[in-house]
């Protein structure tokens, strides 16, 4: 079973606030992602990191920011929310073998 | 990534087999078939994968075609913890991202 975990689940927040969503896995991964959904529609990869000090923006343009200082801990930033980052955040991880294991998800909301 | 094609949704009854298509006329030698699905309110998760041969594990089995233009993902008894949107993507062994597709929604009827 993964053990990838994402907090908060839930963010309701105002406009231009600084945030930051956390995610962390115990698995000892090298690669985290983190992926955006709107409800109903695809997923979208805006980040990815293949090691510490790694990181690499996805196919989808994102204002937020990631960091990857720690194996285990990969947080995204958003430096000033606004109602068009309403969406939800997927983080992943994987290893040598290469399946990728995802968290449950943070839902935000900025108002 | 070359890109895949699938039912926009498929429906099934309880208990009964369920058989997901998948089309990829473009695949290259090196491009591995995974099987992801998204239960509601849920990240998704890993099903299945495979390159040449057929598959099987707990969950599903995976039938890919002679020619790998095309795969099958089968549940061999569907149950309504089954009712998921499945993702059927191609990519190259450690390659890393997936990219995702429409999906097909699953609904499992009692």
């Amino acid at each position: 079973e993964a053990d990838i975990y994402q907090t908060p689940r839930y963010l309701v927040i105002g406009t231009g606030k600084k945030i930051t969503l956390e995610c962390s896995q115990t698995m000892g991964h090298d690669k985290m992602y983190w992926y955006q959904q709107d409800p109903g529609m695809e997923l979208h990869l805006i980040h990815y990191s293949y090691g510490v000090n790694s990181t690499e923006k996805g196919d989808l343009s994102s204002e937020s920011t990631v960091s990857r200082i720690r194996t285990e801990h990969f947080p995204l930033t958003l430096e000033s929310a606004r109602p068009s980052h309403t969406s939800q955040y997927l983080c992943a991880s994987s290893g040598t073998v290469d399946t990728q294991y995802f968290g449950p998800g943070t839902r935000l909301t900025v108002l | 990534d070359a890109k895949t094609t699938q039912p926009n949704s498929m429906e099934s009854n309880e208990e009964e087999p369920v058989h997901l298509p998948c089309n990829h006329s473009t695949i290259s030698g090196t491009d591995y078939i995974h099987w992801y699905r998204q239960l509601p309110s849920q990240g998704p998760e890993y099903v299945i994968h495979g390159l040449t041969s057929n598959v099987n594990n707990r969950m599903a089995s995976l039938a890919i075609a002679e020619d790998r233009k095309s795969s099958t993902l089968i549940l061999h008894r569907a149950t309504l913890r089954d009712a998921a949107v499945y993702y059927c993507i191609l990519r190259r062994l450690s390659y890393g991202k997936l990219t995702f597709g429409q999906g097909t929604i699953l609904t499992v009827h009692p």
